[in-house]
C-alpha cells in the first residue's frame, strides 16, 4: 500500500544549524515525492519534487532532498537554518491514482 | 489576479446548516482537489476532480458534496454541517504533478 511517514512532529534547531526533516515512503510503483512548506495562515507551497530524473533534488530557499530507494527515504535538508525557515513541512507521495500527505513536521528555529 | 482563490476565508456556521466553500483557479488546470487540515492529521483528501464533470472521492468524503460544471470552479458543499467538520479547508489544482494550493478557508461549526 502507498504511504508516507514523517518522523518527528516537531523539530527545533538553532539558527545556522543543519536542518534535517525525515520522510519515509512505501510504494508499489516508482514514487513521485514532494516536499511542501506551509507558513502560518497560508496554503502549501512546493519546495521540491522527485520524479526519477535525479536522486538529489534541489529546491527553493536552499533546501534539498535525496531519494534513497534502498532506505525508502526522501529526507529534506538545509545546511544552515534561517529564522525565516520556521514553518510546517509536508512530505507527499503521490501517484496518478492516489495522493498521500505525511502528517507534517513543524520546524522551529532558535536564535 | 492569476492563481487559485478560495472564498470565504473565514466562516462560522451552526450545526445542520448548509455551507458552500468556493474555489476558483485561473490556470485552466485539469485537476482540482479539496483537503481538510486538522491538528494531528495533516492534510486529508476529501474529493478531487480530473476534469469538468468528473469527480471522485478521496480519503474522507462523507458529509461533503462537490461539483465541477466549469474547469475553473470546484465548490465544496457541506449539506448539513456537523461540529466534526470544523477545520481548515484547502483547495488545490494541478496539471501534471505539482499541486498549487489556495490560501484556505477556516470553517467553524458551532
Amino acid at each position: 500500500a502507498q504511504s508516507v511517514t514523517q518522523l518527528g512532529s516537531h523539530v527545533s534547531v538553532s539558527e545556522g544549524a543543519l536542518v534535517l526533516l525525515r520522510c519515509n515512503y512505501s510504494s508499489s510503483v516508482p514514487p513521485y515525492l514532494f516536499w511542501y512548506v506551509q507558513y502560518p495562515n497560508q496554503g502549501l507551497q512546493l519546495l521540491l519534487k522527485y520524479t526519477s530524473a535525479a536522486t538529489l533534488v534541489k529546491g527553493i530557499n536552499g533546501f534539498e532532498a535525496e531519494f534513497k530507494k534502498s532506505e525508502t527515504s526522501f529526507h529534506l535538508t538545509k545546511p544552515s537554518a534561517h529564522m525565516s525557515d520556521a514553518a510546517e513541512y509536508f512530505c507527499d507521495n503521490s501517484s496518478a491514482s492516489k495522493i498521500i500527505f505525511g502528517s507534517g513536521t513543524r520546524l522551529s528555529i532558535r536564535p | 489576479d492569476a492563481g487559485i482563490t478560495q472564498s470565504p476565508r473565514y466562516k462560522i456556521t451552526e450545526t445542520g446548516r448548509q455551507v458552500t466553500l468556493m474555489c476558483h483557479q485561473t490556470w485552466s488546470h485539469s485537476y482540482m482537489f479539496w483537503y481538510r487540515q486538522d491538528l494531528g492529521h495533516g492534510l486529508r483528501l476529501i474529493y478531487y476532480s480530473a476534469a469538468a464533470d468528473i469527480t471522485d472521492k478521496g480519503e474522507v468524503p462523507d458529509g461533503y458534496v462537490v461539483s465541477r460544471s466549469k474547469t475553473e470552479n470546484f465548490p465544496l458543499t457541506l449539506e448539513s454541517a456537523t461540529r466534526s467538520q470544523t477545520s481548515v479547508y484547502f483547495c488545490a489544482s494541478s496539471e501534471r504533478d505539482t499541486q498549487y494550493f489556495g490560501p484556505g478557508t477556516r470553517l467553524t461549526v458551532l
